[in-house]
């Protein structure tokens, strides 16, 4: 089984609708992130979260809300979709305090398209 | 602030043949430096890290980088790529003391290996 997952996988929405990106992980790390990537312009950081009372914006916020609902799981927000959202979405996890720490590991993505 | 530039958006080469992808960065602190690897439809994989010690980095799948701090470089090489090498690569960096290993990374690489 994958250690980060995220679901749905892919999702096509309306314009104004509301929609929540999943995320959970089982490698008991405490930091959680969301990135969306978009062609030519790689990863870039929407949050980012330190442990369940701890959530940070990233570089593109606007837009987007988050939850961490417990340790393992945090979700992704868009209250309004607007065309400029579609993208592919990633979650990532990494830990505190060991080497380890240096490195995210990511879910498999969620494609998602705003018409 | 840091930013990452890779070079090139795409990179043809044959099979056997040898890559390299060039990444470039701009950071007013001291940065580690990473390259992740995207298959398609999947997430993104840790190639290798650059933490500190030899400037030469030994990754998996063959790979290997080599950060210059006069260059402000962290250039990804194969000596002889696979089919299965056939991916997008990220180049990446965090400070030193960036709070939530908070990552930048470039636009993204796209290796086609022909056969």
């Amino acid at each position: 089984d994958a250690d980060v997952t995220q679901t749905p996988r892919n999702r096509i929405t309306k314009t104004g609708k509301r929609i929540m990106l999943e995320c959970s992980q089982t490698k008991g790390h405490d930091r959680m992130y969301w990135y969306r990537q978009d062609p030519g312009l790689g990863l870039r950081l929407i949050y980012y979260s330190f442990d369940v009372k701890d959530i940070n914006k990233g570089e593109i916020s606007d837009g987007y809300s988050v939850s961490r609902q417990a340790q393992a799981k945090f979700s992704l927000s868009l209250e309004s979709a607007i065309p400029n959202q579609t993208a592919l979405y990633f979650c990532a996890t990494s830990d505190l305090g060991r080497e380890g720490r240096y490195e995210q590991y990511f879910g498999p993505g969620t494609r998602l398209t705003v018409t | 602030a840091q930013s990452v530039t890779q070079l090139d958006s795409q990179v043809p080469v044959f099979e056997e043949a040898p890559v390299e992808l060039r990444c470039n960065y701009s950071s007013s602190v001291s940065v580690y430096l990473f390259w992740y690897v995207q298959y398609p439809n999947q997430g993104l994989q840790l190639l290798l890290k650059y933490l500190s010690g030899s400037t030469l980095v030994k990754g998996i799948n063959g790979f290997e980088a080599e950060f210059n701090k006069s260059q402000t470089s962290f250039h990804l090489r194969k000596p002889s790529v696979h089919i299965s090498d056939t991916a997008e690569y990220f180049c990446a960096v965090s400070p030193f003391k960036a709070a939530g290993n908070k990552l930048t990374f470039g636009g993204g690489t796209r290796v086609l290996v022909k056969p």
